[in-house]
């Protein structure tokens, strides 16, 4: 059975750096063509794709937050991790991981809200 | 990044009713479009991926096509649990775009 699961500090200062952790379960991302993602939602709006990271360690990110974006993964290959840095207002958002399969996202984590707020 | 325009934004129709959303993509995707189902307070759900292959367990009523870079979703015969918002995905480059979505809502 295929579980993800987001962790993250709920609400952050702006400037800070958001730190958020991806748990997963069911496969591992140490298998040929495994790729787990991040991506945001903000309440009442689309998704946003942030990052990747695939089996090999190559890691993928969106052009407009390349520079404040770091993925990263367990050498366990059982989690990985997201870091924005200089975050404002904008940031707040609901943030997932998914598994990347099948052209799709086939399994997503149940979110995590995110509140930047002074 | 492509670009992915979905219509309509709201639409409102009645159980049984034939349901079709629409997703334009503003270059050549291929067939690299995933569909997705979203209930409030919930996570998204893949539906489609491939433009027309169902993911394990949707209902069969539920399928996708591809006209061009004009891709749909038709839910043939509308339930219940089927009420929520959908968005259409670019899985062509990177970045992964989505769709705005479309609500829709029980009549």
């Amino acid at each position: 059975q295929v579980t993800l699961k987001e962790s993250g500090p709920g609400m952050l200062q702006p400037s800070k750096t958001l730190s958020l952790t991806c748990s997963f379960s069911g496969f591992s991302l140490s298998t040929s063509g495994m790729v787990v993602s991040w991506i945001r939602q903000p309440s009442g709006k689309s998704l946003e794709w942030l990052a990747a990271i695939d089996w090999d360690g190559d890691k993928y990110y969106n052009p407009s937050l390349k520079s404040r974006l770091t993925v990263s993964k367990d050498t366990s290959n059982t989690q990985v991790f997201l870091k924005i840095t200089s975050v404002d207002i904008a940031d707040t958002a609901t943030y997932y991981c998914a598994r990347r399969q099948l052209g799709g996202f086939d399994y997503w984590g149940q979110g995590v809200m995110v509140t930047v707020s002074s | 990044d492509i670009q992915m325009t979905q219509s309509p934004a709201s639409l409102s129709a009645s159980l049984e009713e034939i349901v079709t959303i629409t997703c334009q993509a503003s270059q050549n995707i291929g067939n690299w479009l995933a569909w997705y189902q979203q209930k409030p307070g919930k996570s998204p759900q893949l539906l489609i991926y491939g433009t027309t292959s169902l993911a394990d367990g949707v209902p069969s009523r539920f399928s996708g096509s591809r006209s061009g870079t004009q891709y749909s979703l038709k839910i043939s015969r509308l339930q219940v649990e089927d009420i929520g918002i959908y968005y259409c995905q670019q899985a062509s480059s990177t970045p992964p775009t989505f769709g705005g979505g479309t609500k829709l809502e029980l009549k």
